[in-house]
């Protein structure tokens, strides 16, 4: 197991279309997490599932935003009716569940989404 | 909510230069502290992870240490390369989820 992946590495789209994202953490990691990132700032929260149940979503997660963990092993994220204000790095992390000692995460290289 | 500040947002030194830099939390009720790297246009590099419980952490020529009560850690970089031009990212674990500063963009000049 080589890390996170993400896929695709980019994306660009027209403002309107929908757009989906996929992340494929560390095999033994139950916790798989999505943050959003723009330039200049640091990663944002928006949501994080434990195996396939997702726990808790950001506030910054709208209705245009839904995620899901099938069979709790990858997770996507699907955009809605894309917005310029969209355009950003999306990164996935994945972690051991709280309690264990090296409770790190283990960020993916994002997809950068850019709408036109 | 908790709020990570880090200091300076910019700084560039030459090749060989020792440096710290800082981060500092509101809330010192935190689970651990990870310190990241980011390259322009990539995700993070994790470097190391203190946990609630520990005063510091070491690799390489790295050192972090935190300072739960004031709410503080610093990432102590030893004979700065130009390689180790990025931006340095600071994350506190408050509950379910990492609070992360805005980074520091380090500049090592050869």
């Amino acid at each position: 197991d080589t890390g996170v992946s993400q896929d695709p590495r980019h994306k660009i789209t027209k403002r309107g279309q929908n757009v989906t994202f996929r992340c494929d953490p560390i095999s033994e990691h139950n916790r798989l997490y999505w943050y959003r990132q723009t330039l200049g700032q640091g990663p944002e929260f928006l949501t994080y599932f434990q195996n396939e149940a997702q726990l808790e979503k950001s506030r910054l997660l709208s209705d245009r935003f839904s995620a899901e963990r099938p069979k709790g092993s990858f997770s996507t994220l699907e955009i809605q009716r894309t917005e310029q204000g969209d355009s950003a790095m999306y990164l996935c992390a994945s972690s051991l569940e709280p309690g264990r000692i090296n409770y790190g995460y283990t960020f993916g290289s994002g997809t950068r989404l850019t709408v036109v | 909510k908790q709020e990570v500040t880090q200091i300076p947002a910019a700084l560039s030194v030459p090749e060989g230069e020792n440096l710290v830099l800082n981060c500092s939390f509101t809330d010192s009720a935190i689970y651990n502290l990870q310190w990241f790297r980011q390259d322009p246009g990539k995700g993070l590099t994790s470097l190391l992870l203190i946990q609630s419980s520990q005063r510091e952490q070491t690799s390489g020529r790295l050192n972090a240490s935190l300072d739960k009560s004031s709410g503080r850690s610093t990432l102590y970089i030893a004979a700065s390369q130009p390689g180790d031009s990025a931006t340095y990212l600071c994350a506190v674990r408050d509950g379910n989820q990492f609070y992360f500063g805005t980074g520091t963009s380090l500049t090592v000049i050869p």
